[in-house]
């Protein structure tokens, strides 16, 4: 069965510094990896993916994520963050190869210090 | 805005009571996903209906159905509600083929 996990339930960094949301994950066949973002009172946005290809792979407000198949991981970075940045961050995987279903991560709320 | 509608956007009931949720999905897409988010339990996949039948099931209670209509619409029916059934439900929706899912705004339910 996949999982994923997300080893931090909070992240803090200082406005203009570099961010890194970290996710791991298990699965038996091939898999799709998703970075999604969760505002206040709002559904999930839709921030990048991996699907094969280039190991480091951009999304939208300058994010991107690396995903590393020997280490099982796929974390999220921004090389300066912005307040604006401030959410609750889910990643999710998908195996491929055995069901498809889409399993999501607990979630990392990332704080945006001024 | 993702292109999937859900209603309604906030929902207060009573303990014993039934709801239906209603989504939308994006034009086009046939899956359609229903998730629970609880502060508890985090995100969490409930059932998934691919053009009107079910295909995946997660930890969805005994209490809880899902059907999707011909028009691909799908409605999640909540019974017998209990206090630890207050949560955000989320429907999501892809396409044949598209690999990641696009999420609507969320029901509120509050049990009293």
């Amino acid at each position: 069965a996949q999982s994923v996990a997300q080893p931090e339930d909070q992240v803090n960094v200082a406005e203009g510094n570099p961010l890194t949301v970290k996710c791991t994950y298990s699965v038996s066949g091939n898999p799709y990896l998703f970075w999604y973002v969760q505002y206040p009172n709002r559904g999930l946005q839709f921030l990048l993916k991996y699907i094969t290809g280039d190991n480091l792979v951009k999304g939208s407000y300058g994010f991107e994520a690396e995903f590393n198949k020997s280490q099982t991981s796929f974390h999220l970075k921004k090389p300066s963050a912005l307040v604006s940045d401030s959410a609750l961050y889910f990643c999710a995987v998908r195996d491929m190869d055995y069901g498809q279903n889409f399993v999501f991560g607990p979630g990392t709320r990332l704080s945006v210090l001024p | 805005d993702s292109g999937v509608t859900q209603t309604p956007k906030h929902l207060i009931t009573a303990t014993g009571q039934r709801v239906t949720l209603r989504c939308s999905p994006r034009s086009g897409d046939l899956s359609v996903y229903w998730y629970q988010q609880s502060l508890d339990q985090g995100l969490q996949f409930l059932i998934q209906y691919y053009n009107g039948e079910e295909r995946a099931k997660g930890n969805i209670l005994e209490r809880f159905s899902a059907q999707q209509f011909p028009d691909l619409h799908s409605e999640l029916n909540l019974s017998s509600l209990e206090l630890g059934d207050s949560a955000l439900y989320f429907c999501a929706s892809s396409s044949l083929g598209g690999p990641w899912q696009f999420f609507g705004p969320g029901t509120r339910l509050t049990v009293l």
